[in-house]
Protein backbone atom coordinates (compact mmCIF):
# COMPACT_ATOMS: atom_id res chain seq x y z
CA UNK A 1 0.00 0.00 0.00
CA UNK A 2 1.89 2.83 -0.89
CA UNK A 3 -0.34 5.51 -0.17
CA UNK A 4 -0.08 8.63 -2.54
CA UNK A 5 2.45 8.86 -4.70
CA UNK A 6 3.67 12.23 -7.05
CA UNK A 7 5.89 12.29 -9.91
CA UNK A 8 8.03 14.65 -10.36
CA UNK A 9 10.04 15.12 -7.08
CA UNK A 10 11.43 18.28 -8.66
CA UNK A 11 11.58 20.22 -11.79
CA UNK A 12 12.78 23.25 -13.23
CA UNK A 13 10.52 25.05 -15.90
CA UNK A 14 11.30 27.89 -18.26
CA UNK A 15 8.67 30.48 -18.35
CA UNK A 16 5.85 29.97 -21.06
CA UNK A 17 6.40 26.46 -20.42
CA UNK A 18 3.58 23.27 -19.55
CA UNK A 19 4.02 20.51 -17.47
CA UNK A 20 1.75 17.65 -16.07
CA UNK A 21 2.18 16.81 -12.75
CA UNK A 22 0.91 12.98 -11.11
CA UNK A 23 -0.82 12.00 -8.11
CA UNK A 24 -2.01 8.91 -7.81
CA UNK A 25 -3.53 7.43 -4.85
CA UNK A 26 -3.66 3.33 -3.83
CA UNK A 27 -6.25 3.78 -0.75
CA UNK A 28 -9.45 3.90 -2.89
CA UNK A 29 -10.14 7.50 -1.77
CA UNK A 30 -13.08 9.48 -4.02
CA UNK A 31 -11.93 12.54 -2.79
CA UNK A 32 -8.86 13.77 -4.16
CA UNK A 33 -7.12 17.66 -3.93
CA UNK A 34 -4.20 19.87 -5.41
CA UNK A 35 -2.61 22.33 -2.97
CA UNK A 36 0.81 24.22 -3.40
CA UNK A 37 2.68 25.69 -0.11
CA UNK A 38 4.81 28.88 -0.92
CA UNK A 39 7.80 29.49 1.46
CA UNK A 40 6.91 29.61 5.05
CA UNK A 41 3.46 29.75 3.63
CA UNK A 42 0.21 27.90 4.35
CA UNK A 43 -1.21 25.19 2.08
CA UNK A 44 -3.88 27.18 -0.27
CA UNK A 45 -6.24 24.30 -1.83
CA UNK A 46 -6.03 24.45 -6.46
CA UNK A 47 -8.51 22.37 -7.20
CA UNK A 48 -10.70 18.81 -5.72
CA UNK A 49 -12.27 16.21 -7.50
CA UNK A 50 -15.04 14.48 -5.34
CA UNK A 51 -15.21 11.24 -7.88
CA UNK A 52 -14.20 10.58 -11.14
CA UNK A 53 -15.59 13.12 -13.91
CA UNK A 54 -15.94 15.57 -11.33
CA UNK A 55 -13.76 18.28 -10.55
CA UNK A 56 -13.79 21.67 -8.84
CA UNK A 57 -12.07 25.19 -7.95
CA UNK A 58 -10.37 25.89 -4.95
CA UNK A 59 -8.58 28.93 -3.98
CA UNK A 60 -6.21 29.65 -5.87
CA UNK A 61 -7.28 27.56 -9.32
CA UNK A 62 -5.96 30.21 -12.41
CA UNK A 63 -3.43 29.18 -14.60
CA UNK A 64 -3.98 25.27 -13.45
CA UNK A 65 -6.50 22.70 -15.06
CA UNK A 66 -7.14 19.35 -13.40
CA UNK A 67 -9.01 16.14 -14.76
CA UNK A 68 -10.00 12.88 -13.39
CA UNK A 69 -10.39 9.80 -15.27
CA UNK A 70 -10.07 7.37 -13.11
CA UNK A 71 -10.67 6.85 -9.13
CA UNK A 72 -6.88 6.52 -8.60
CA UNK A 73 -5.19 8.99 -10.52
CA UNK A 74 -5.56 13.20 -10.41
CA UNK A 75 -3.23 14.92 -12.61
CA UNK A 76 -2.25 18.99 -12.38
CA UNK A 77 -1.51 20.34 -15.76
CA UNK A 78 0.38 24.36 -15.79
CA UNK A 79 0.10 25.97 -18.98
CA UNK A 80 2.32 28.78 -19.98
CA UNK A 81 4.24 28.68 -16.51
CA UNK A 82 4.99 31.65 -14.59
CA UNK A 83 7.41 32.38 -11.79
CA UNK A 84 3.95 32.72 -9.57
CA UNK A 85 4.04 29.35 -9.70
CA UNK A 86 7.20 28.39 -7.96
CA UNK A 87 6.09 26.34 -4.98
CA UNK A 88 5.95 23.12 -3.36
CA UNK A 89 2.80 21.06 -4.76
CA UNK A 90 1.15 18.39 -2.73
CA UNK A 91 -1.41 16.18 -3.63
CA UNK A 92 -3.85 14.42 -1.46
CA UNK A 93 -6.83 12.02 -1.00
CA UNK A 94 -9.61 11.13 1.51
CA UNK A 95 -12.22 8.56 2.51
CA UNK A 96 -15.37 10.41 1.10
CA UNK A 97 -18.11 8.54 4.05
CA UNK A 98 -21.85 8.46 2.83
CA UNK A 99 -22.78 12.20 4.23
CA UNK A 100 -21.82 15.64 5.12
CA UNK A 101 -19.77 16.51 6.52
CA UNK A 102 -17.75 14.17 4.70
CA UNK A 103 -14.29 12.56 6.18
CA UNK A 104 -12.58 15.04 4.27
CA UNK A 105 -11.21 16.57 7.49
CA UNK A 106 -8.67 13.84 7.43
CA UNK A 107 -6.65 13.83 4.50
CA UNK A 108 -3.41 11.76 3.17
CA UNK A 109 -0.68 13.98 1.56
CA UNK A 110 2.11 12.91 -1.25
CA UNK A 111 5.65 13.72 -0.64
CA UNK A 112 5.04 16.56 -3.11
CA UNK A 113 6.57 17.96 -5.92
CA UNK A 114 9.45 21.13 -5.51
CA UNK A 115 8.43 23.19 -8.86
CA UNK A 116 10.98 26.41 -9.78
CA UNK A 117 10.05 28.16 -12.93
CA UNK A 118 12.49 31.19 -14.02
CA UNK B 1 -15.54 32.53 2.97
CA UNK B 2 -13.01 30.44 5.30
CA UNK B 3 -10.67 32.41 7.01
CA UNK B 4 -8.16 31.15 9.88
CA UNK B 5 -5.96 32.96 12.46
CA UNK B 6 -2.80 31.19 13.99
CA UNK B 7 0.41 32.97 15.61
CA UNK B 8 3.21 32.32 13.59
CA UNK B 9 5.72 31.22 15.76
CA UNK B 10 6.21 29.60 18.93
CA UNK B 11 9.38 28.44 21.31
CA UNK B 12 9.25 26.14 23.98
CA UNK B 13 11.99 23.86 25.70
CA UNK B 14 12.13 20.33 25.96
CA UNK B 15 9.28 18.75 28.35
CA UNK B 16 7.55 21.93 28.69
CA UNK B 17 3.68 22.16 27.25
CA UNK B 18 2.87 24.70 24.56
CA UNK B 19 -0.30 25.63 23.32
CA UNK B 20 -1.12 26.99 19.97
CA UNK B 21 -4.18 28.94 18.91
CA UNK B 22 -6.32 29.23 16.11
CA UNK B 23 -9.56 31.58 15.43
CA UNK B 24 -11.86 31.19 12.45
CA UNK B 25 -14.54 32.50 10.69
CA UNK B 26 -16.70 30.20 8.15
CA UNK B 27 -20.03 30.54 6.84
CA UNK B 28 -20.96 26.95 7.71
CA UNK B 29 -18.83 25.26 10.01
CA UNK B 30 -18.33 21.10 11.00
CA UNK B 31 -15.35 20.91 12.43
CA UNK B 32 -11.60 21.97 13.29
CA UNK B 33 -8.45 19.81 11.99
CA UNK B 34 -4.94 19.79 13.09
CA UNK B 35 -2.04 18.81 10.75
CA UNK B 36 1.25 18.92 11.48
CA UNK B 37 4.72 19.29 8.88
CA UNK B 38 8.14 18.49 9.24
CA UNK B 39 10.16 20.82 7.28
CA UNK B 40 10.50 19.68 3.69
CA UNK B 41 7.57 16.76 4.36
CA UNK B 42 4.26 15.91 3.51
CA UNK B 43 1.80 17.07 6.65
CA UNK B 44 0.29 14.62 8.35
CA UNK B 45 -3.48 14.65 10.22
CA UNK B 46 -3.07 14.93 14.08
CA UNK B 47 -6.96 15.42 15.01
CA UNK B 48 -10.07 16.27 14.32
CA UNK B 49 -13.03 17.98 16.80
CA UNK B 50 -16.37 18.26 15.70
CA UNK B 51 -17.75 19.14 19.20
CA UNK B 52 -16.78 21.07 22.15
CA UNK B 53 -14.30 20.03 24.18
CA UNK B 54 -11.40 18.19 24.80
CA UNK B 55 -9.94 15.32 22.78
CA UNK B 56 -6.34 13.77 23.89
CA UNK B 57 -4.30 11.62 22.03
CA UNK B 58 -1.27 10.82 23.57
CA UNK B 59 0.80 14.15 24.49
CA UNK B 60 -1.08 15.81 21.78
CA UNK B 61 -4.41 17.27 22.70
CA UNK B 62 -6.93 19.45 20.94
CA UNK B 63 -9.74 21.88 22.36
CA UNK B 64 -12.59 22.89 20.32
CA UNK B 65 -15.35 26.07 21.64
CA UNK B 66 -17.59 26.38 18.51
CA UNK B 67 -19.52 29.63 20.34
CA UNK B 68 -16.29 31.30 20.46
CA UNK B 69 -15.07 30.01 16.94
CA UNK B 70 -11.78 29.27 18.17
CA UNK B 71 -9.91 25.99 19.20
CA UNK B 72 -6.56 24.70 20.13
CA UNK B 73 -3.51 22.19 19.92
CA UNK B 74 -1.90 21.51 23.52
CA UNK B 75 1.56 19.41 23.22
CA UNK B 76 2.94 17.90 26.23
CA UNK B 77 6.33 16.20 27.44
CA UNK B 78 7.56 18.57 24.08
CA UNK B 79 10.41 16.61 22.55
CA UNK B 80 13.00 17.81 19.77
CA UNK B 81 10.90 15.94 17.05
CA UNK B 82 7.83 18.10 17.34
CA UNK B 83 10.06 21.03 16.17
CA UNK B 84 7.50 21.22 12.95
CA UNK B 85 4.39 23.05 11.49
CA UNK B 86 1.27 23.22 12.69
CA UNK B 87 -1.81 24.03 10.84
CA UNK B 88 -5.57 24.18 11.84
CA UNK B 89 -8.36 23.87 9.08
CA UNK B 90 -11.65 23.68 8.71
CA UNK B 91 -14.18 22.07 5.70
CA UNK B 92 -15.35 24.23 2.62
CA UNK B 93 -18.90 25.10 2.84
CA UNK B 94 -19.57 21.65 1.64
CA UNK B 95 -17.59 20.07 3.77
CA UNK B 96 -15.79 18.18 0.68
CA UNK B 97 -12.30 20.26 0.74
CA UNK B 98 -10.18 21.82 3.63
CA UNK B 99 -9.61 25.56 4.22
CA UNK B 100 -5.60 25.47 6.06
CA UNK B 101 -4.67 28.40 8.07
CA UNK B 102 -1.08 29.97 7.51
CA UNK B 103 0.72 27.57 9.94
CA UNK B 104 2.24 27.80 13.53
CA UNK B 105 6.35 26.89 13.28
CA UNK B 106 6.55 25.31 16.78
CA UNK B 107 10.90 25.64 17.78
CA UNK B 108 11.40 22.98 20.54
CA UNK B 109 14.84 23.72 22.21
CA UNK B 110 16.78 21.59 24.87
Amino acid sequence: NAGVTQTPKFRILKIGQSMTLQCTQDMNHNYMYWYRQDPGMGLKLIYYSVGAGITDKGEVPNGYNVSRSTTEDFPLRLELAAPSQTSVYFCASSYSGTSAPTSSYEQYFGPGTRLTVT
Amino acid sequence: GQSLEQPSEVTAVEGAIVQINCTYQTSGFYGLSWYQQHDGGAPTFLSYNALDGLEETGRFSSFLSRSDSYGYLLLQELQMKDSASYFCAVQNQAGTALIFGKGTTLSVSS
